[in-house]
């Protein structure tokens, strides 16, 4: 199993659906993060958990809704999407939270969403 | 608040040649500096990072990185460029009590034959 898996690796979905992406880290990390990324921008932080529980949420649209079962899963709900939220989304996982230290962030392959 | 500036956001480079990629950061407190690689279709993976201690950090493939403090850059290096070296980097900041990491926008390095 690779560190940090995410599923689909690419999604078309319309304005009006529900979607949701998945990932899944088997590293053993204590922190899970969701990130965007757009062409020719910098990767924006989009949520972080920390044993579970929400640290930060920077300023995403509720259209996004983040869901953390447990240490080892991180879900991005999807809803009525806007044709400006195609972009990659990527999750990652770290040991701890950066707070404690320089830790390394550990990255899926990103997961491809297309809004029409 | 900090941010990262990566100056250039395509570089080409012939193989067998000097690659430099340039990073600027801005943080009040002494950061954490890192350089991650994003080959296609893939997600992004450390080349190398610079907590404290030695300024001169070595990575990965060949890459290094000199923390310049009077400068506040973290500019990447490699001797010598190879094909499989194209893919788009990225540089990032962070310090303690911050909760994740702050990106530069990437440059895309490309290797010509």
């Amino acid at each position: 199993e690779t560190g940090v898996t995410q599923t689909p690796r690419h999604l078309v979905m319309g304005m009006t659906n529900k979607k949701s992406l998945k990932c899944e880290q088997h590293l053993g990390h204590n922190a899970m993060y969701w990130y965007k990324q757009s062409a020719k921008k910098p990767l924006e932080l989009m949520f972080v958990y920390n044993f579970k529980e929400q640290t930060e949420n920077n300023s995403v649209p509720s259209r996004f809704s983040p869901e953390c079962p447990n240490s080892s899963h991180l879900f991005l709900h999807l809803h009525t999407l806007q044709p400006e939220d195609s972009a990659l989304y990527l999750c990652a996982s770290s040991q701890d939270l950066q707070v404690w230290g320089p830790g390394e962030l550990f990255f899926g392959e990103g997961s491809r969403l297309t809004v029409l | 608040a900090q941010s990262v500036t990566q100056l250039g956001s395509h570089v080409s480079v012939s193989e067998g040649a000097l690659v430099l990629l340039r990073c600027n950061y801005s943080s009040s407190v002494p950061p954490y500096l890192f350089w991650y690689v994003q080959y296609p279709n893939q997600g992004l993976q450390l080349l190398l990072k610079y907590t404290t201690g030695a300024t001169l950090v070595k990575g990965i493939n060949g890459f290094e990185a000199e923390f310049k403090k009077s400068e506040t850059s973290f500019h990447l290096t490699k001797p010598s460029a190879h094909m499989s070296d194209a893919a788009e980097y990225f540089c990032a900041v962070s310090s303690t009590g911050r909760r994740a990491l702050t990106f530069g926008s990437g440059t895309r390095l490309q290797v010509q034959p």
